[in-house]
């Protein structure tokens, strides 16, 4: 069963200090890993998507990097329009194919004081 | 523009009653989703759709039922069966040949 562990749950920064958010997961066969960020109340917006190991992506402060066992999401001088929950997510090779089904972690909810 | 829309953001239903909750895209993606998220939890699959006409069960489907008549439309029943409907429902899309699933809005459910 595939699965995806998010910490900390809660993380919170004053502005402009850097951290990372860590995204465990196991899986049989990654065929990509997602970063998504949510707002309270609504839905989830697309961040990056990674597909191997050693690859990273960055945008503007955020960059996501990836390993066979776990995804870090970067945070460099945060501001406070950076407070969000932040999602991992992971599809699964099945059989060749794939319906796209994502498994969710339970997201890390980041504050940035300024 | 192009996105996804869902309708209502805020729906309340008394326990008996079914409710459906509707999920429109205008970007021509094939494949549609159905999730649910609770507090504390991560996400969880309801139904999915890759084609019109088509549609497959996810993780947690018991309660819930679901059409694809057309390309743009995948609406959500909640029905009676569900016991604990309470939750934010999302809906998504994907095509154009990426991996990437695209959110709605969402909508708030309460049961009174």
């Amino acid at each position: 069963e595939d699965q995806v562990t998010q910490s900390p749950e809660a993380l919170r920064l004053q502005e402009g200090e850097s951290s990372s958010l860590n995204c465990s997961y196991t899986v049989s066969g990654l065929r990509g890993l997602f970063w998504y960020r949510q707002d309270p109340g609504k839905g989830p917006e697309f961040l990056f998507t990674l597909y191997s190991a050693g690859e990273e992506k960055e945008k503007e402060r955020l960059k996501a990097t990836l390993t066979k066992k776990e995804s870090f999401l970067h945070i460099t001088a945060p501001k406070p329009e950076d407070s969000a929950t932040y999602l991992c997510a992971v599809q699964a090779r099945a059989g060749g194919t794939s319906y796209g089904k994502l498994t969710f972690g339970q997201g890390t909810i980041l504050t940035v004081h300024p | 523009d192009g996105g996804i829309t869902q309708s209502p953001k805020y729906l309340f239903r008394k326990e008996g009653q079914n409710v459906t909750l509707s999920c429109e895209q205008n970007l021509n993606h094939d494949a549609m989703y159905w999730y649910r998220q609770d507090p504390g939890q991560g996400l969880r699959l309801i139904y999915y759709s890759q084609i019109v006409n088509d549609f497959q069960k996810g993780d947690i489907a018991e309660g819930y039922s679901v059409s694809r008549e057309k390309k743009e439309s995948f609406p959500l029943t909640v029905t009676s069966a569900q016991k604990n409907p309470t939750a934010f429902y999302l809906c998504a899309s994907r095509g154009g040949g990426t991996d990437t699933q695209y959110f709605g809005p969402g909508t708030r459910l309460t049961v009174l």
